[in-house]
């Protein structure tokens, strides 16, 4: 069982936007603003696509967009597109070891 | 550009030890603050973080794993290594080394992964 919890599975049509929510505690997600989102294509490695909650990477393009409320947080593809078609894992800084932690993933289809 | 590359057997018999090598190149291992990781991934299934390590030497496991992992550093070579001892199938899955962010917390750069399978 992950740490951090995610939906299984999102979709959504073209053009649409979708969220995809990590549910954390406070010793996690609510407790520091060291959340990040990975994207994944199958037999890829992930990829970094959000920061920091909400700050994205060079080169990743502003329909993903991040933030937090609490001990959950959100990552929020706008304009979907069929290469948006992926898993998509959380992750965040955690008060005691492992310090870091990683959500089950989310398999987001583009319908 | 850092770019990371895996490297080691891809059949380990179960019981023996699991050994990965991990190569940094684009940039020192030692330069700015960075913990150096290890993640894995069984097939159809989510991301485990391993440990990491820092230039210093300064390690942390994931408890899960941590009686029977070890991750060391060759500054001059320029890469860092993964020991996984007593595996058995349950250890079988695509392992990832990758560049953790110090004071954020999050993975930057990755290497392409590499399939480790445990059998006999």
């Amino acid at each position: 069982q992950s740490a951090l919890t995610q939906p299984a599975s999102v979709s959504g049509s073209p053009g649409q936007s979708i969220t995809i929510s990590c549910t954390g505690t406070s010793s996690d997600v609510g407790g520091y603003n060291y959340v990040s989102w990975y994207q994944q294509h199958p037999g890829k490695a992930p990829k970094l696509m959000i920061y920091e909650v909400s700050n994205r990477p060079s080169g990743v393009s502003n329909r993903f967009s991040g933030s937090k409320s609490g001990n959950t947080a959100s990552l929020t593809i706008s304009g979907l597109q069929a290469e948006d078609e992926a898993d998509y894992y959380c992750s965040s800084y955690t008060s005691s070891s492992p310090y870091v932690v990683f959500g089950g993933g989310t398999k987001l289809t583009v319908l | 550009q850092v770019q990371l590359q895996e490297s080691g057997p891809g059949l380990v018999k179960p019981s023996q030890t699991l050994s990965l090598t991990c190569t940094v190149s684009g940039g020192s291992i030692s330069s700015g603050s960075y913990y150096w990781s290890w993640i894995r991934q069984p097939a159809g299934k989510g991301l485990e973080w391993i440990g990491r390590i820092y230039t210093s030497g300064s390690t942390n496991y994931n408890p899960s794993l941590k009686s029977r992992v070890t991750i060391s550093v060759d500054t001059s070579k320029n890469q860092f290594s993964l020991k996984l001892s007593s595996v058995t199938a349950a250890d079988t899955a695509v392992y990832y080394c990758a560049r953790l962010e110090d004071f954020q917390y999050y993975f930057d750069y990755w290497g392409q992964g590499t399939l480790v399978t445990v059998s006999s």
